[in-house]
């Protein structure tokens, strides 16, 4: 059964770092992208950032790009997601999301599996 | 404002039938498949339907897919009040920015 577990969210203030993990289990962690997508309450979906399989590519939506760093330890099947310069609309949950694909963005990808979601609020 | 647009809100009675659009553009749903998504109230998103019209197992007929040009379609039968959830499509654009997007979600209320 896969499993994804975030961890990691909290309150911080305006312009202060949190760091998100997800211990993923049930799958090959290795074979497979892994995205981060949030919610900011009340609102719809936002894919945030992306790492290939082998976490040799990465990506960014432009509104976190120099801010965030996604990274993989695939020796501990786990998901990172390094946050600095937090602001206030950048409160959201936060999902850890499998991707189908290798690597992002390859054709016919999507998200098949869904973390639970960590909260993060960014508030003075 | 979603690169995807969806109704905001849907509704129709226990037993019945619905539809949720989601449009785009040639950069989008024109040339990638499409996926739903079901978020029940307070939960995480689950996949509801992948590759325009196949569902995951356990996913029941009840819910269906489609596509055509540039916009898909999700198709709910036999509504229950335990289908009351917020649906999103998403896909691949790959216009300048070359990146996964949702649409901006719809409420179904199952009267």
């Amino acid at each position: 059964e896969v499993q994804l577990l975030e961890s990691g969210g909290g309150l911080v203030q305006p312009g202060g770092s949190l760091r998100l993990s997800c211990a993923a289990s049930g799958f090959t962690f290795s074979s497979y992208a892994m995205s981060w997508v949030r919610q900011a309450p009340g609102k719809g979906l936002e894919w945030v950032s992306a790492i290939s399989g082998s976490g040799g590519s990465t990506y960014y939506a432009d509104s976190v790009k120099g801010r965030f760093t996604i990274s993989r330890d695939n020796s501990k099947n786990t998901l990172y997601l390094q946050m600095n310069s937090l602001r206030a609309e950048d409160t959201a949950v936060y999902y850890c999301a499998k991707n189908v694909a290798p690597d992002y963005g390859d054709y016919g990808d999507y998200f098949d599996y869904w973390g639970q979601g960590t909260l993060v609020t960014v508030s003075s | 404002q979603s690169v995807l647009t969806q109704p905001p809100s849907v509704s129709a009675a226990p037993g019945q039938k619905v539809t949720i659009s989601c449009s785009g553009s040639s950069s989008n749903i024109g040339n990638n498949y499409v996926s739903w998504y079901q978020q029940l109230p307070g939960t995480a998103p689950k996949l509801l339907i992948y590759d325009n019209n196949k569902r995951p197992s356990g996913i029941p007929d009840r819910f269906s897919g489609s596509k055509s040009g540039t916009s898909a379609t999700l198709g709910i039968t036999g509504l229950q009040t335990g289908d009351e959830a917020d649906y999103y499509c998403g896909t691949w654009d790959s216009s300048l920015s070359a990146e996964w997007v949702f649409g901006g979600g719809t409420k179904l209320t199952v009267l």
